[in-house]
């Protein structure tokens, strides 16, 4: 089974810095997608960026990029220049490619962004 | 182009009566699933629908919860006899037939328990 892993349950930035969100994950495909999502207050689940299990290259979204190591099992979200807009709890997430098509989430990182 | 669109937003039951949740998927798809969160958690997996046909329900409690997704019509989740665990916030998505990496999420149903 698929599992996801997000061990760290707050993070906090400065506005205009940098922050990286953790995230492991356990599958034992070789094809399957990886996503991070935006939940703000709101609560709507807005997908920030997706990054397929077969591409080297790491994705980008403006000032959201990702670092994949396929070995390590590891998909990290960089946040740049953040913004008081961008304060948001962030949920990593898995897909399977060729088997069930559910969405398999982490417990989800609460994000302080400090005016 | 109307994104997934849910309601209610906000729905109060009492202990033993019926919960009902709609959801119609964005224009073009075909593929709808149903999420659960709790509080303090993630999202977890309830069941996967095509039109009038459960695909995967597998993380659907084996009592008093169905849904389906007829060939006319929003997709429902219903929840007979509802308790106070199933407080919650409840989401839809919607994919399109042949994408396998996009799903694209509504506002949500809280339901609150009294």
């Amino acid at each position: 089974a698929q599992t996801v892993t997000q061990s760290q349950p707050e993070m906090s930035v400065q506005e205009a810095e940098t922050v990286t969100l953790s995230c492991t994950y356990d599958t034992s495909e070789s094809d399957y997608y990886l996503f991070w999502y935006k939940q703000p207050p709101s609560r709507q689940m807005i997908l920030v960026i997706r990054q397929e299990a077969y591409k080297q290259q790491n994705a980008t979204e403006n000032r959201f990029s990702v670092n994949f190591q396929k070995a390590a099992k590891s998909f990290s979200l960089k946040i740049s220049d953040s913004q008081l807009g961008d304060a948001a709890m962030y949920f990593c997430a898995s897909l399977t490619q060729g088997g069930s098509e559910k969405l398999v989430f982490g417990k989800g990182t609460k994000l302080t962004v400090n005016p | 182009n109307a994104g997934v669109m849910q309601n209610p937003r906000h729905l109060v039951r009492r202990r033993g009566q019926e919960a009902r949740l709609r959801c119609s998927p964005m224009k073009g798809h075909s593929h709808v699933y149903w999420y659960r969160q709790l509080p303090e958690e993630g999202l977890k997996f309830m069941v996967y629908l095509q039109k009038e046909n459960i695909i995967d329900e597998s993380g659907m409690p084996k009592e008093r919860f169905s849904a389906e997704f007829p060939k006319e019509g929003p997709s429902i989740l219903r929840i007979q006899q509802v308790v106070r665990g199933d407080s919650a916030a409840y989401f839809c998505a919607s994919g399109r037939r042949g994408v396998r990496n996009e799903q694209f999420f509504g506002p949500g149903t809280r339901l609150t328990v009294l």
